[in-house]
């Protein structure tokens, strides 16, 4: 079992419509969860970020964590053709330096206008 | 905010060759450098965690002599593919850790790697 399960897709949307992705995992150690959004041919780019659970919001986007379900999602609202791409969920025990990230495995997205 | 910049972003080399790729942070200092391997459709797989100034961490599974990773500075990390086969095609992206930010993983754009 990986130790962050993501569902690879592909979800496929109309525009305008709200994207809500998700991320389960195994490591209760886990306690930073990040969001990144990966076009084709590209290196990841950093959406959100959460410590620990609860929601955080910016602009069209809101993450949430549930720790005690060991659960994360990011909801996209209104969502453009622009935001077509891969999201990856990544997550750490720590913020320290030489600490790495455990990623899922991504989800496609697609949003047809 | 913090860049890093990866070159080169597609290469192609012909199998028995060696290849290096650069990973910089520009405007930042990066004692942690990170570099993963990404197969089509996959999420990034860690290759190794590169230390400035001390050798780099592999994962369980990555050949170190085949994947030769170099930190001399705090803001260069190079990847040195050696003795290329085309089963090492792949997309590899580094990451600098900028301490200034406390979710300072920054992203290269990655290196298209084509062995024929």
């Amino acid at each position: 079992q990986k130790e962050v399960e993501q569902d690879p897709g592909p979800l496929s949307v109309p525009e305008g419509a709200i994207v809500s992705l998700n991320c389960t995992y195994s490591n209760s150690a886990f306690q930073y969860f990040m969001w990144y959004r990966q076009y084709s041919r590209k290196g990841p780019e950093l959406l959100m970020y959460t410590y620990s659970s609860g929601n955080k919001e910016d602009g069209r986007f809101t993450a949430q964590v549930d720790k005690s379900s060991k659960y994360i999602s990011l909801f996209i609202r209104d969502s453009q053709p622009s935001d077509s791409a891969t999201y990856l969920c990544a997550m750490s025990v720590s913020l320290a330096a030489g600490n790495k990230l455990t990623f899922g495995g991504g989800t496609r997205v697609l949003v047809k206008p | 905010g913090a860049v890093v910049s990866q070159h080169p972003s597609r290469v192609i080399c012909k199998s028995g060759t060696s290849v290096k790729i650069e990973c910089r942070s520009l405007d930042f200092q990066a004692t942690t450098m990170f570099w993963y391997r990404q197969f089509p459709k996959q999420s990034l797989m860690l290759m190794a965690t590169s230390n400035e100034g001390s050798k780099a961490t592999y994962e369980q599974g990555v050949e170190k002599d085949k994947f030769l990773i170099n930190h001399a500075s705090l803001t260069l990390s190079t990847l040195t593919v050696t003795s290329a086969h085309p089963e090492d095609s792949s997309f590899y992206i580094c990451s600098a850790r900028d301490s200034r930010q406390l979710y300072g993983y920054t992203f290269g754009s990655g290196t298209r790697l084509t062995v024929v």
